[in-house]
């Protein structure tokens, strides 16, 4: 599996949009980017995954690389309720999801 | 739909004592999966039943059973529970395995032995 590397930690204010970064310069061709996060303390939510395109949905838009060594999710409107940890991981199947660190966002008012 | 449930929310364990964790999902989904979570680390796989039938170890399977007791239950037992094992134990899952397929995840269950 490829690792993936974040910052440990973020802020954005409130209404403006929210960047994350993730590196995952070893990711092999066959592994896809996920994104999960994790508010508080309840159990991780599914916001986007991709391989190669850009992807878009209600939550986020992930935008990979060319060279896919790296990604960035994006929260267009950033709201107090984004506040959460915001794991990327690099996998080839959906079983062993590598959760890591991640980065904590926080947003502020 | 209740999604992904899990019992008890929180238990507290002596040293050497046994206990099981249930977990079951309504959404008819083939995978399931049990992780654990320590403070300030991400999750950790610890088993997985990719179909009702078969189990396979994560990464940390050391001091755990499992039972995927048909396609909506999965149970994780501790027969000697000890203070290491003190972690939030999250299960979730998933229609497959295959990539793209989401995982789904319950509340967890707040573990500490003593």
């Amino acid at each position: 599996d490829a690792k993936t590397t974040q910052p440990p930690s973020m802020d954005c204010a409130e209404g403006r949009a929210a960047n994350l970064p993730c590196n995952h310069s070893t990711i092999s061709g066959n592994e896809y980017v996920y994104w999960y996060r994790q508010i508080h303390s309840q159990g991780p939510q599914y916001i986007i995954h991709g391989l190669k395109n850009n992807e878009t949905n209600e939550m986020a838009s992930l935008i990979i690389t060319e060279d896919r060594k790296s990604s960035t999710l994006i929260l267009p409107h950033a709201t107090l309720r984004d506040t959460a940890v915001y794991y990327c991981i690099a996998e080839d199947s959906g079983y062993a999801l590598n959760f890591g660190k991640g980065t904590s966002l926080l947003v502020t008012p | 739909n209740a999604g992904v449930t899990q019992t008890p929310k929180f238990q507290v364990l002596k040293t050497g004592q046994s206990m099981t964790l249930q977990c079951a999902q309504d959404m008819n989904h083939n995978s399931m999966y049990w992780y654990r979570q320590d403070p300030g680390m991400g999750l950790r796989l610890i088993y997985y039943s990719a179909s009702e039938g078969t189990t396979d170890k994560g990464e940390v399977p050391n001091g755990y059973n499992v039972s995927r007791l048909n396609k909506r239950e999965f149970s994780l037992r501790l027969e000697s529970a000890a203070p290491s094992q003190t972690s939030v134990y999250f299960c979730a899952s998933s229609e497959s395995g295959l990539v793209g397929n989401e995982q789904f995840f319950g509340p967890g269950t707040r573990l500490t032995v003593l």
